[in-house]
C-alpha cells in the first residue's frame, strides 16, 4: 500500500546510538501505530496515536519514543539502541468504524524498517 | 490485558486441500477479530475480519468462524493454492481500546 511509506527501509547501526524510524502517510487517518515483528513472536505494539494531540503507550515501549509531527508523520526513536532491538519495525494506520455497537479497525502497514543493531 | 494464542505455528497442505487455523483470546470483551496474511517480504495485509455480533462470514475460498463462549475464533481456507503460502496472522481488540493483539503467526505452505 503506496499511501503509507517509511524511511529508511534498511538500516545497520551500532549499539549506544540513537536511530530515528519515520513513517509518513496520504490516507488521511487519523490513527498511527508503531509495531515490531520478531520471529515467533507475531506483531507487538509499541505506541499509538489517536490524533496529533494523543500518545499512547502500547505492549513493548520501554526503550522507544514517538512523535507525532502532524497528522500525515509518525516518527519512532530508539534513543541508546540495543542489540535486542533488532527487529523489523512496521508503521501502520487505520479508520475504525463503528457499527451496531461494534468496531473494525482495519491496520493499513507500511512496507517496513529492517533495524539491525550491532 | 489481551493474550491471542494462535495454532499451529506451522502448516503444510496439498494443493487443493484445506487448511484450517485456529485462535484463542483471553478477554471476553474483545469484540473484533481481524485475519493479516504477509507474503514473503512483503507487509501484512487484512484479508477478512469478523466483529462480535455474528459467528461466521465468508469471502470466496476464506471464512472466519467465532464461537465468542470459547473465546476461539478460526480461519478457514478451502480449495488452497500456492499463492496461498504466507505466513498468516489473527488479532484481537476490544471496543474503545486500540491495543490490538496479535497471534504469534502461521506459516502455511501449501504444496503444488
Amino acid at each position: 500500500d503506496a499511501d503509507v511509506t517509511q524511511t529508511p527501509r534498511n538500516r545497520i547501526t551500532k549499539t549506544g546510538k540513537r536511530i530515528m524510524l519515520e513513517c509518513s502517510q496520504t490516507k488521511g487517518h487519523d490513527r498511527m501505530y508503531w509495531y515490531r515483528q520478531d520471529p515467533g513472536l507475531g506483531l507487538r505494539l509499541i505506541y499509538y496515536s489517536f490524533d496529533v494531540k494523543d500518545i499512547n503507550k502500547g505492549e513493548i515501549s520501554d526503550g522507544y519514543s514517538v512523535s507525532r509531527q502532524a497528522q500525515a508523520k509518525f516518527s519512532l526513536s530508539l534513543e541508546s539502541a540495543i542489540p535486542n532491538q533488532t527487529a523489523l519495525y512496521f508503521c501502520a494506520t487505520s479508520d475504525p468504524s463503528w457499527t451496531s455497537g461494534s468496531t473494525s479497525d482495519t491496520q493499513y502497514f507500511g512496507p517496513g524498517t529492517r533495524l539491525t543493531v550491532l | 490485558g489481551e493474550n491471542v494464542e494462535q495454532h499451529p505455528s506451522t502448516l503444510s497442505v496439498q494443493e487443493g486441500d484445506s487448511a484450517v487455523i485456529k485462535c484463542t483470546y483471553s478477554d471476553s470483551a474483545s469484540n473484533y477479530f481481524p485475519w493479516y496474511k504477509q507474503e514473503l517480504g512483503k507487509r501484512p495485509q487484512l484479508i477478512i475480519d469478523i466483529r462480535s455480533n455474528v459467528g461466521e462470514k465468508k469471502d470466496q475460498r476464506i471464512a472466519v468462524t467465532l464461537n465468542k463462549t470459547a473465546k476461539h475464533f478460526s480461519l478457514h481456507i478451502t480449495e488452497t493454492q500456492p499463492e496461498d503460502s504466507a505466513v498468516y496472522f489473527c488479532a484481537a481488540n476490544r471496543y474503545n481500546n486500540n491495543d490490538m493483539r496479535f497471534g504469534a503467526g502461521t506459516r502455511l505452505t501449501v504444496k503444488p
